[in-house]
């Protein structure tokens, strides 16, 4: 089952560089996209998430793009900054409120300084 | 910043033995969830509960799972006889009801199963 694809599994950037990470997904039915960040023997912690109905969100120095028709997520990171290496996961929803999560395999981001 | 917390971080447990990982959500919050990631894996949904019953559930949860409230505070999960494939990182995650807050997930239970 790869209804949500992150096809690079690392990536690496420097310091006060933009990091942009990228997501794939076949369900058209999907409607809501979110990402997250994990860091090892934690959960994932929400970082953004944008509706179907958008084409960009910014939270801060996170910004989420979505191209529907590409059926395509991106979140960019700027400046990036060493605290931000982890595992980045982008997850997919549909339908109603509390609808289950389809996750990517995830991204492990490394921002050297 | 309220968190999901689950207990206990870490289970060893004999193969076809009964094992009970414990959450506690965020107390506000409606919708619960268990996932699990299995090394090197992606995160897989489980099951998701919403007003004292099961919402939707995976393949994966077969007859050996299942999930209770037991109070207002406590969601459990409960694999009646564990098999080696078992193991895994066990993730709770609650939510409220708008999905613009995301969904908040506990640290984990590492269940290992030798």
């Amino acid at each position: 089952d790869q209804q949500v694809k992150q096809n690079s599994p690392s990536l690496s950037v420097q310091e006060g560089r933009i990091s942009i990470l990228n997501c794939d997904y076949t369900n058209s039915m999907f409607d809501y996209f979110l990402w997250y960040k994990k860091y090892p023997a934690e959960g994932p912690t929400f970082l953004i998430s944008i509706s179907s109905i958008k084409d960009k969100n910014e939270d801060g120095r996170f910004t989420v793009f979505l191209n529907k028709s590409a059926k395509h997520l991106s979140l960019h990171i700027v400046p990036s900054q060493p605290g931000d290496s982890a595992v980045y996961f982008c997850a997919a929803s549909r339908g109603n409120q509390g609808g289950k999560l389809i996750f990517g395999q995830g991204t492990e981001l490394s921002v050297k300084p | 910043e309220p968190e999901v917390t689950q207990t206990p971080s870490h289970q060893v447990t004999q193969m076809g033995q009964e094992v009970i990982l414990r959450c506690v959500p965020i107390s506000n919050h409606l919708y619960f969830y268990w996932y699990r990631q299995i090394l090197g894996q992606k995160v897989e949904f489980l099951v998701s509960f919403y007003n004292n019953e099961i919402s939707e559930k995976s393949e994966i949860f077969d007859d050996q799972f299942s999930v209770e409230r037991p109070d207002g505070s406590n969601f459990t999960l409960k694999i009646r006889s564990t098999k080696l494939e078992d193991s895994a990182m066990y993730f709770c995650a609650s939510s409220e009801v708008s999905r613009s807050s995301g969904y908040t997930f506990g640290s984990g239970t590492r269940l290992t199963v030798v």
